[in-house]
């Protein structure tokens, strides 16, 4: 079974410049997250879909950030313009259901470095 | 709110001994608990998950996490490390819906 994919896997970008990461979730799974990890922290949720419909997106800096998932299968996430801040890895992951039990899979990332 | 700390940002243990990584909870419901690894310029992968049937939970790669109620902890053990086990290690919390509270992780080194 594949699973999660995400590309590109690195990306180096100037201040202000647009920036585009890529999902495509493990078949079957309704659920896409998108999440944020800085470096020695954590995951933070940034977004979580079920199916087309973002039902989080409280988390998601929306004056520059932007997600879709068209047709409940993959999902882009957008920034733009980017900042230096916005350097870290961006994971999405998926997973069949929504309950506070079902695993989420993750993506290998997109390592993102803003100069 | 919940939240997850995890002692330590970095444990060392040589190659063959026992290892253990802290995780202590806070929750005003019954939680469920994760621990993840990530290897390096890997995704999260999921080691084992409780989810209140038996307090001590077995994961993939030897390791084994219990739930102990009373300290509000789950710690995660292997009682004896390899050196493929470097990697950082997530421990993460859910009241029952979907969001994980992350701890900042720990991360593990094998000394040979």
């Amino acid at each position: 079974e594949a699973g999660v994919v995400q590309s590109p896997r690195y990306k180096i970008i100037e201040k202000k410049q647009p920036v585009a990461f890529w999902c495509n979730p493990i078949s079957g799974h309704n659920t896409l997250y998108w999440y944020l990890q800085n470096l020695g922290q954590g995951p933070e949720l940034l977004i979580r879909y079920e199916n087309e419909e973002a039902v989080d997106d409280s988390q998601l800096p929306k004056d520059r950030f932007s997600a879709e998932r068209l047709k409940g299968v993959d999902s882009t996430l957008k920034i733009q313009p980017a900042e230096l801040g916005d350097s870290a890895v961006y994971l999405c992951a998926s997973s069949l259901g929504t309950g506070g039990t079902d695993t989420q899979y993750f993506g290998p990332g997109t390592r993102l470095t803003v100069l | 709110a919940q939240s997850v700390t995890q002692l330590g940002s970095h444990v060392s243990v040589s190659e063959g001994a026992l290892v253990l990584l802290r995780c202590n909870y806070s929750s005003s419901v019954p939680p469920y608990l994760f621990w993840y690894v990530q290897y390096p310029n890997q995704g999260l992968q999921l080691l084992l998950k409780y989810t209140s049937a038996a307090t001590l939970v077995k994961g993939i790669n030897g390791f084994e996490a219990e739930f102990k109620k009373s300290e509000t902890s789950f710690h995660l053990t292997k009682p004896s490390a390899h050196m493929s086990d470097a990697a950082e290690y997530f421990c993460a919390v859910s009241d029952g819906n979907y969001q994980l509270i992350w701890g900042a992780g720990t991360k593990l080194i094998i000394k040979p």
